[in-house]
């Protein structure tokens, strides 16, 4: 299993460019989500998706989109790109959200995104 | 207050030594706890699972306190390559809030 995969690993993007960020997965895991981390802050929720076709926002939602058209796909929109959205983006998948067993996530190798 | 709250350290040890590090979490309605292990400019990897009955995996051990809201991680006979950020998550009841802290970062030194 390739696990959690992630493209691109690295991008630059000039101010109000958009793009997606791909995250896929293999191990059939119901819930997905994305994650931006900044320095000294952690990570924090941006989008997550209980299965195909069912997607929230999570602590960080504004100027992006997510959609879950299939079990192993969650992509990340930026919709117009602005220098605050520079971070490091991380996807995750998990097999549920029913207890500890399930919650444990998986995290893809992350996008280091800079916004000029 | 954050709701998870971590010392940021560094913490600077020497190998051999024991290392302890608390987390802290504001809301009670929470079902699962973990640690995390993080190296620099890589993705977070599980360390460990956290339990009220606490839990032992070799040289760490991880404890939760439901009553007092912090788990906490010890590390024994500390290596050099134990060099890393560690992260404390936390996820609520009920649906899919997961809050990570900001990280203790640990440095092992020779």
């Amino acid at each position: 299993n390739a696990g959690v995969t992630q493209t691109p690993k690295f991008q630059v993007l000039k101010t109000g460019q958009s793009m997606t960020l791909q995250c896929a997965q293999d191990m059939n895991h119901e819930y997905m989500s994305w994650y931006r981390q900044d320095p000294g802050m952690g990570l924090r929720l941006i989008h997550y998706s209980v299965g195909a076709g069912i997607t929230d926002q999570g602590e960080v939602p504004n100027g992006y989109n997510v959609s879950r058209s299939t079990t192993e796909d969650f992509p990340l929109r930026l919709l117009s790109a602005a220098p605050s959205q520079t971070s490091v983006y991380f996807c995750a998948s998990s097999r549920g959200s029913r207890g500890q067993d399930t919650d444990t996530q998986y995290f893809g190798p992350g996008t280091r995104l800079t916004v000029l | 207050r954050k709701e998870v709250e971590q010392d940021p350290g560094p913490f600077n040890v020497p190998e051999g030594a024991t290392v302890a590090f608390n987390c802290t979490y504001s809301n009670s309605a929470s079902q699962s706890f973990f640690w995390y292990r993080q190296d620099c400019r890589k993705e977070p990897k599980l360390l460990m699972s956290v339990y009220s009955s606490g839990n032992e995996d070799g040289r760490f051990t991880a404890q939760l306190n439901r009553a007092s809201q912090y788990i906490s991680l010890l590390i024994r006979d500390s290596k050099l390559s134990d060099s890393a950020t560690y992260l404390c998550v936390v996820i609520y009841t009920g649906g899919f809030k997961t809050i990570f802290g900001a990280g203790t970062r640990l440095f092992v030194k020779a």
